[in-house]
């Protein structure tokens, strides 16, 4: 499986910006970026996911460098609702491809 | 997307005993997996588990100690035997919907505490 790397926490201040890094240098061309959070007492939750364009939904925006070794998730306006831990894993499509967890980041959000 | 009911949520067992957690989809699924959380950790996936046929285990786990049944689309349970302290953690159902592409939906977690 190939792996992200990630920061093991980040810190940012209540309806600011958010913007979580993951490496993927050994990214294959089949592999998604997923990203999922984890609330304090809660399973997995998924946030977005993509291939090589951007993506925006309602929790969030994915950018993805134009090499796909790297990719970010924004949160536009942080609450406090969204500290939590999140997860950026690689997921080839097709078949039971798994999801494999690393440590993920740590975001702590200041009121 | 799916909504999975774990049950029990929590448990206090005692050791050398087994625990059978339940895992429920309001929808027909086909492809669901067992995770565990050990205390701090992140999920590490025990198996993958399709109906009809056997679970797939990853390395570190065996079947003996982590039976799984899958008899339906929508149900799977997850054994964890002759516990011990060490087997304390959460342990988690998920799911992926077909209609859903990648997208893979968790369950709230059963809370395992082994004395």
């Amino acid at each position: 499986d190939a792996k992200t790397t990630q920061p093991n926490s980040m810190e940012s201040n209540e309806e600011e910006p958010v913007h979580l890094p993951c490496n993927h240098s050994t990214i294959s061309g089949t592999d998604y970026i997923h990203w999922y959070r984890q609330l304090p007492s809660q399973g997995p939750e998924y946030v977005i996911h993509g291939l090589t364009s951007n993506v925006n939904n309602r929790m969030a925006s994915l950018a993805i460098a134009e090499d796909r070794k790297s990719s970010t998730l924004i949160l536009h306006r942080a609450t406090l609702r969204d500290a939590a831990v999140y997860y950026c894993i690689l997921r080839g499509l097709g078949g039971a491809q798994k999801l494999v967890f690393g440590q993920g980041t740590r975001l702590t959000i200041n009121p | 997307s799916a909504v999975i009911s774990q049950k029990p949520s929590r448990d206090i067992c005692q050791r050398g005993t087994s625990l059978t957690i339940q895992c429920q989809v309001d929808s027909q699924v086909t492809m669901m997996f067992w995770y565990r959380q050990q205390p701090g950790q992140s999920l590490t996936l025990i198996a993958t588990a399709n109906q009809g046929s056997e679970a797939t285990y990853e390395s570190g786990f065996v079947i003996d100690k982590f039976p799984i049944s899958r008899p339906n689309l929508t149900f799977s349970t997850l054994t964890v035997s002759n516990m011990s302290p060490e087997d304390s953690s959460i342990y988690l159902c998920s799911v992926e919907q077909g209609d859903s592409g990648n997208t893979i939906y968790f369950g709230e977690g059963s809370w395992l505490t082994v004395v």
